[in-house]
């Protein structure tokens, strides 16, 4: 049981580039959230999912995109990378359909130059 | 908008003592969550308040909820260097999201 899985890990940008952020948990969870955290900040919601195929924008979205591909799996696209998008990136999953405890991935920390 | 604050945004302290940081909503919670984020690491569920005025424990933390449900507290008694990292606590926002605070980095001294 992984729990809530990320990938990459680490990854750099160059401005301009596009990359996705792949997330994925195994503990049939409904809700999905992505959520960046910037140095010595709190954590800001950018996208969140509360079920297979909807998709809600949270407090920062612009910039990204984000696909629940199925129950499992929910990915984060940056379609233009900028520097003020360097930040690390965490996705998290709660088992139901309201403000439930969330179980977060390991992150993935975004470098754009 | 609704904004969750916490006080202080950083502690030092040397081990033994103790810590205690605050929380405070800018509106009515239906419950608060508590997170902790080692350094580096990823935020972890602690606890989660429902009721006016509860009091849950775990071990040497204890986690308060305002009577009127718009302020909570976490007290760690006698600190250990293993309680080192940020402190979060969430409460639902008007969408039902969780809106999380703005953390209260605790450093232990040995």
């Amino acid at each position: 049981n992984a729990g809530v899985t990320q990938t990459p890990k680490f990854q750099v940008l160059k401005t301009g580039q596009s990359m996705t952020l792949q997330c994925a948990q195994d503990m049939n969870h409904n809700s999905m959230y992505w959520y960046r955290q910037d140095p010595g900040m709190g954590l800001r919601l950018i996208y969140y999912s509360a079920s297979e195929g909807t998709t809600d924008k949270g407090e920062v979205p612009n910039g990204y995109n984000v696909s629940r591909l199925n129950k499992r799996e929910f990915s984060l696209r940056l379609e233009s990378a900028a520097p003020s998008q360097t930040s690390v990136y965490f996705c998290a999953s709660s088992p139901g359909l309201g403000p439930d405890e969330q179980y977060f991935g390991p992150g993935t920390r975004l470098t754009v130059t | 908008g609704q904004q969750v604050m916490q006080i202080p945004q950083y502690q030092h302290v040397q081990e033994g003592e103790d810590f205690t940081t605050y929380c405070n909503s800018s509106t009515t919670l239906s419950n608060i969550q508590w997170y902790k984020q080692r350094p580096g690491g990823h935020p972890v569920f602690l606890i989660q308040l429902v009721k006016s005025g509860e009091v849950k424990k775990q071990k040497r933390l204890t986690f308060q909820f305002g009577e009127a449900k718009k302020n909570s507290s976490l007290h760690i008694t006698a600190t250990q260097t293993t309680d080192v990292g940020t402190y979060f606590c969430a409460g639902p926002g008007n969408t039902d999201k969780l809106i999380f605070g703005t953390g209260t980095r605790l450093q232990v001294f040995p």
